[in-house]
C-alpha cells in the first residue's frame, strides 16, 4: 500500500543531543514537508522541499536541518540548538503544482526531552 | 500570501444534533481548500476537498463543506454527530502562489452523550 511511514513513533532527547526523525514516502510525491504541532497553535511549517536535492525554510526553521537526498526521503535533525523541542512532528507528501490534490501525512512522532 | 482562521478553538454538542466547525480564509489566487480530521496522537485523515468545481462538497462520514467565495469561508457540518466524531479538526489552503499545505490552528469538537 501506498503512503508515508515515519519513524520511530516516540523518541527521547536528552539535553545537548541532535537527534534524526525518518519520513520516507513511496507515492511517487515530489514535494515533502515538516510540520511541528503544539496545543492550540495548529501546524507550522519547519522545512519543505519541491525537489531532490532543493529545500526551503518554513515559518519556523531555526534549530532544525533537512536533506533530501532520494525522492522517497525527507529526514529532519533536530538540534541543540532548538531549545524547546517537545512536539508532535508531523511529515507530508503531495504532488508538486497540483492544487487540486491533497497531501498525505504520516502518524507522527512525538519527540520528548528529558 | 494565504492564510487559513478557524473561528472557535473548541466546539461542543451533543450526540445527534447538528456540527458546525467554521473556517475563513484569506489568499490573492483562486484556492483549494480542505478539511482534514486527526484524532489523538495520530496523523491527518482528509475528510473533504473543495478544488474550483462543485461549491458543496462531500466527504466522508457524512460530513460536507460549503465554498462561499463572498464570504471567504468554507464551514464544515454535519448533521448529526457521533461520539467517535470527537477529535481535531483542520481547516487547510493551497492556492497557486505557494502551493504549500498552510493550516489553520485547529478546532477541537467534543461531543456529549
Amino acid at each position: 500500500d501506498g503512503g508515508i511511514t515515519q519513524s520511530p513513533k516516540y523518541l527521547f532527547r536528552k539535553e545537548g543531543q541532535n537527534v534524526t526523525l525518518s519520513c520516507e514516502q513511496n507515492l511517487n510525491h515530489d514535494a515533502m514537508y515538516w510540520y511541528r504541532q503544539d496545543p492550540g497553535q495548529g501546524l507550522r511549517l519547519i522545512y519543505y522541499s519541491q525537489i531532490v536535492n532543493d529545500f526551503q525554510k518554513g515559518d519556523i526553521a531555526e534549530g532544525y536541518s533537512v536533506s533530501r537526498e532520494k525522492k522517497e526521503s525527507f529526514p529532519l535533525t533536530v538540534t541543540s540548538a532548538q531549545k524547546n523541542p517537545t512536539a508532535f512532528y508531523l511529515c507530508a507528501s503531495s504532488r508538486q503544482g497540483a492544487l487540486d490534490t491533497e497531501a498525505f501525512f504520516g502518524q507522527g512522532t512525538r519527540l520528548t526531552v528529558v | 500570501a494565504q492564510s487559513v482562521t478557524q473561528l472557535d478553538s473548541h466546539v461542543s454538542v451533543s450526540e445527534g444534533t447538528p456540527v458546525l466547525l467554521r473556517c475563513n480564509y484569506s489568499s490573492s489566487y483562486s484556492p483549494s481548500l480542505f478539511w482534514y480530521v486527526q484524532h489523538p496522537n495520530k496523523g491527518l485523515q482528509l475528510l473533504l476537498k473543495y478544488t474550483s468545481a462543485a461549491t458543496l462538497v462531500k466527504g466522508i462520514n457524512g460530513f460536507e463543506a460549503e465554498f462561499k467565495k463572498s464570504e471567504t469561508s468554507f464551514h464544515l457540518t454535519k448533521p448529526s454527530a457521533h461520539m467517535s466524531d470527537a477529535a481535531e479538526y483542520f481547516c487547510v489552503v493551497r492556492t497557486g502562489g505557494s502551493y504549500i499545505p498552510t493550516f489553520g490552528r485547529g478546532t477541537s469538537l467534543i461531543v456529549h452523550p
